[in-house]
C-alpha cells in the first residue's frame, strides 16, 4: 500500500508571510499533483509534475519535485486571504495509474 | 466547456436506507473516478472506471457499487446506509485515464441519520 504523508497539517499565517507544503511517499511516483480545495466544494487542480527535479511556477506558488520523484513541495511567498485553503498533494504509482492516492491535506489560513 | 456535474448536491438519508449519486464528466473524458472525504479520512479512493469497465477498486465495501455508461456518465450507489457513510462524496474525470489532470465536481453532500 503506497501511503502519502504531508505536512504540515495546519498552517495560520499573516498576509506577506512565506510557507511551504511538503508531500512525501516511500515509494516512487509516476505523477504527481497539487489541488486547492475550498469548503464544500471540489478540490481544483493547480499543477502535475512528472519529472524528477522538476520545478513549476503558478504566480507566487512555486511546486517542486524530488530529484528520486518521491518528494514534493509546495511554497507560496508573500500569502494572501485568498491562499487560504486545503491543500491536498495526490500521487500515482506506475502500475496503479488509474488510482490517485490523496495525502490527509495542509489547511492553510492566511490572515490580514 | 462545463466542468464535471454532479447530482444532487445535498442529501439527507435514514439508517438502512440506499442512495444513488450521478456524476456527469467533462464532455470527451472517458474515465471517471469516485472519492469519499470524511474530515478523519481524508480523500479516499472508492472506484474507478473507463470505458464502462471498473479498471480499479478502492478497500470499501461491497455495499457500495458503480457503473458508468456509454456516454461516460457514472453512477455510484450504496446500500444499507450507515452513520459513518456520512461523507463528501466526490466525482472526477479524466480524458483518457491516465490521471495526470483529475477534474473534480463540486460532490455530493451525504448525510445518515
Amino acid at each position: 500500500t503506497q501511503l502519502l504523508e504531508q505536512s504540515p497539517q495546519f498552517l495560520s499565517i499573516q498576509e506577506g508571510e512565506n510557507l511551504t507544503v511538503y508531500c512525501n511517499s516511500s515509494s516512487v511516483f509516476s505523477s504527481l499533483q497539487w489541488y486547492r480545495q475550498e469548503p464544500g466544494e471540489g478540490p481544483v487542480l493547480l499543477v502535475t509534475v512528472v519529472t524528477g527535479g522538476e520545478v513549476k511556477k503558478l504566480k507566487r506558488l512555486t511546486f517542486q519535485f524530488g530529484d528520486a520523484r518521491k518528494d514534493s513541495s509546495l511554497h507560496i511567498t508573500a500569502a494572501q486571504p485568498g491562499d487560504t485553503g486545503l491543500y491536498l498533494c495526490a500521487g500515482a504509482w506506475s502500475g496503479t495509474a488509474s488510482k490517485l492516492t490523496f495525502g490527509t491535506g495542509t489547511r492553510l489560513q492566511v490572515t490580514l | 466547456k462545463a466542468g464535471v456535474t454532479q447530482t444532487p448536491r445535498y442529501l439527507i438519508k435514514t439508517r438502512g436506507q440506499q442512495v444513488t449519486l450521478s456524476c456527469s464528466p467533462i464532455s470527451g473524458h472517458r474515465s471517471v473516478s469516485w472519492y469519499q472525504q470524511t474530515p478523519g479520512q481524508g480523500l479516499q479512493f472508492l472506484f474507478e472506471y473507463f470505458s464502462e469497465t471498473q479498471r480499479n477498486k478502492g478497500n470499501f465495501p461491497g455495499r457500495f457499487s458503480g457503473r458508468q455508461f456509454s456516454n461516460s456518465r457514472s453512477e455510484m450507489n450504496v446500500s444499507t446506509l450507515e452513520l459513518g457513510d456520512s461523507a463528501l462524496y466526490l466525482c472526477a474525470s479524466s480524458l483518457a485515464g491516465s490521471w495526470t489532470e483529475a477534474f473534480f465536481g463540486q460532490g455530493t453532500r451525504l448525510t445518515v441519520v
